[in-house]
């Protein structure tokens, strides 16, 4: 019951650099995650974007919401290699209507 | 600082042995959840919990039961394990908001890596 689903897999820039990442989803949502994910850890919550919202900052990221097109995507400004991690949109969804999650973006940043 | 604290990082365990996944957290949410993540798959959800002794099936519940005894723990088990649960297992949680439901920010474990040989 895959909801949301994140492209590209996979990206690699250079430090500095902007890296953006993409979300699309397949049913209506009241709201939308970005959660981190460095190697072998657990998720760690970025930022939430609810429905009626079409654009919102935190620090260095921007996350946009097209709920026509039912997409998002991520912006991560002058990156860092610190900002090397899995990047995972996460979606109410599915039988059970809990939060679904991508298979997500890794993101690696060359210093 | 908000915790969810899972038992173990990393376990060894031999086809058909039971096996318990502890998690604790200290935020006093009502909601707490298991996930498993498997490469290619994404994150998958087992169990869901949303108070004391109350639990719902998530997407994956076959081969697994779950135990809330008390708010803060929430316990995934195995009841005979088998190698197709090698997985790297997540547990969270969250507060229970009207308007998010069980749809909020949740806040995760480490994970427990778990081989099955």
């Amino acid at each position: 019951s895959q909801q949301g689903e994140e492209d590209p897999q996979a990206l690699s820039i250079q430090e500095g650099e902007n890296a953006t990442m993409n979300c699309s989803y397949k049913t209506s949502i009241n709201n939308l995650q970005w959660y981190r994910q460095n190697s072998g850890r657990g998720l760690v919550h970025l930022i939430l974007i609810r429905s009626n919202e079409r654009e919102k900052h935190s620090g260095r990221l921007r996350v946009t919401l097209d709920t026509s097109k039912k997409s998002s995507s991520l912006l991560i400004t002058a990156s860092r290699a610190a900002d090397t991690a899995s990047y995972f949109c996460a979606t109410p969804g599915g039988a059970t209507n809990k939060l679904i999650f991508g298979t997500g973006t890794l993101l690696a940043v060359q210093p | 600082d908000v915790k969810v604290t899972q038992s173990s990082r990393y376990l060894v365990k031999r086809t058909g042995e039971k096996v318990f996944l502890e998690c604790v957290q200290d935020m006093d949410h009502e909601n707490m959840f298991w996930y498993r993540q498997d490469p290619g798959l994404g994150l998958r959800l087992i169990y869901f919990s949303y108070d004391v002794k109350m639990k719902e099936k998530g997407d994956i519940p076959e081969g697994y039961s779950v135990s809330r005894e008390k708010k803060e723990r929430f316990s995934l088990i195995l009841e005979s394990a088998s190698t197709n649960q090698t997985s790297m297992y997540l547990c969270a949680s969250s507060w229970l908001r009207s308007w998010y439901r069980a749809t909020g920010e949740l806040f995760f474990g480490e994970g427990s890596r778990l081989t099955v040989l």
